[in-house]
């Protein structure tokens, strides 16, 4: 069964700085999606970034971008220019797609604070 | 679009009360999801469903039910409410792989309470 590990239960980055979040993943599958999503003290889950396993350019999003190491199962966040909006819980998701499979398995997430 | 709509916001049962959590999609969605989401963990899945007539466990079923009799609407059933379904509740739904990228769109959540 696939997992999903998030180590950093919480990490501090000061505004306008760079963090990186880390996501490590165990599979046997060659063909997945991550995701990684933010939720803020509202609660809403929001779609921040995702990679599609098979693609080997790193995805970016603004100031969102990932680090996608296949072979190592390692799905890291980095967000530049941190700003006070980030502060959020962010977690790392796996989508298998493998045929007849429609399960999503989550990390146990990161809490983010942002210092100004 | 409204995307994912779930109520209630907020419910305080008591031991033994029953009571069905609200969600509804108006993307044409196939897949829909819950989850819940205890205090500072990941989410568990529940129930899913991959259409109409169609739904399966998750990793913790026990003590929920579902339906799906439209693409719209998937209602969660809880029967005999107990403390350790206190929790936050989120509805999720998704296109299947060839409409779209598979991401989740997630309803804002019920937070439930059991006393």
């Amino acid at each position: 069964a696939q997992t999903v590990t998030q180590s950093q239960p919480e990490m501090s980055v000061q505004e306008a700085e760079t963090v990186t979040l880390s996501c490590t993943y165990d599979t046997s599958e060659s063909d997945y999606y991550l995701f990684w999503y933010k939720q803020p003290p509202s609660r809403q889950m929001i779609l921040v970034i995702r990679q599609e396993a098979y693609k080997q350019q790193n995805a970016t999003e603004n100031r969102f971008s990932v680090n996608f190491q296949k072979a190592a199962k390692s799905f890291s966040l980095k967000i530049s220019d941190s700003q006070l909006g980030d502060a959020a819980m962010y977690f790392c998701a796996y989508r298998s797609l493998t045929s007849g499979t429609y399960k999503y398995i989550f990390g146990t997430g990161t809490r983010l604070k942002v210092l100004a | 679009n409204a995307g994912v709509t779930q109520t209630p916001k907020f419910r305080i049962l008591k031991i033994g009360q029953s009571m069905t959590l609200q969600c509804t999609q108006d993307m044409n969605h196939n897949y829909m999801y819950w989850y819940r989401q205890d205090p500072g963990m990941g989410l568990k899945l529940i129930y899913y469903s991959v259409g109409a007539g169609i739904t399966d466990k998750g990793e913790v079923p026990n003590g929920y039910n579902v339906s799906r009799s439209t693409t719209e609407d998937f209602p969660l059933r809880l029967e005999l409410a107990a403390p350790s379904q206190t929790s936050v509740y989120f509805c999720a739904s998704s296109f299947p792989r060839d409409r779209g990228y598979y991401e989740q769109y997630f309803g804002p959540g019920t937070r439930l309470t059991v006393t």
